[in-house]
């Protein structure tokens, strides 16, 4: 069975203080793994897919990696606004269908 | 804004009632994914319908039903209701051949 766990499941950090978040995966057949943020009472938000072993993407103040493994969200100075639950998922594709399973996410507060 | 929208957003019906969720897609987005995301977890999939026809599936039973219109709308049922499906759902939509999914605000459910 697909599982994914992140962690920790919440991290609180002064404004400026860099951190990273964890998501690590087993799965059989990984099309991709996906990050998103999460404000209380919203849909989550696209922030990033990562495909293969190796690749980054970046956003402002975020970016995202990948191994065989695991993925990395690194917070670069973080801001107050960057508070928000961070969802790490993974979509694989077996017979021909598609199954998306998510983490539980890490909930992150940045303080002022 | 992702141009994904759900209606109702508040709803609560009593054990054993029938649900319908409404989801307004993207337009041109063929392919539609439902979650349910309890308290404090990460969206469960559900399914996901592409043409019109369930292209995935979750371990959610068969009182959890699906339908996708050929407008980019889809509904999601949920029959002999349970106080265990109070929750979160969530659509969200994507381009045939793109793997980003882009999520509408979600309808909370409550089951008395």
């Amino acid at each position: 069975e697909d599982q994914v766990t992140q962690s920790p499941e919440a991290l609180r950090l002064q404004e400026g203080e860099s951190s990273s978040l964890n998501c690590s995966y087993t799965v059989s057949g990984l099309r991709g793994l996906f990050w998103y943020r999460q404000d209380p009472g919203k849909g989550p938000e696209f922030l990033f897919t990562l495909y293969s072993a190796g690749e980054e993407k970046e956003k402002e103040r975020l970016k995202a990696t990948l191994t065989k493994k695991e993925s990395f969200l690194h917070i670069t100075a973080p801001k107050p606004e960057d508070s928000a639950t961070y969802l790490c998922a993974v979509q694989v594709v077996s017979g021909g269908y598609q199954k998306v399973t998510f983490g539980t996410g890490t909930k992150l507060q940045v303080i002022p | 804004e992702t141009g994904v929208t759900q209606s109702p957003t508040h709803l609560i019906k009593t054990r054993g009632q029938q649900v319908t969720l409404r989801c307004s897609s993207q337009s041109g987005h063929n392919t539609v994914s439902w979650y349910q995301q309890a308290l404090g977890q990460g969206p469960q999939f559900i399914f996901q319908y592409y043409r019109e026809e369930e292209n995935g599936r979750g371990n959610f039973p068969p009182r959890f039903s699906g339908l996708q219109f050929p407008n980019y709308s889809s509904e999601l049922n949920v029959n002999a209701l349970e106080l265990d499906d109070s929750a979160l759902y969530l659509c969200a939509s994507s381009l045939v051949g793109t793997d980003t999914q882009y999520f509408g605000p979600g309808t909370r459910l409550t089951v008395l």
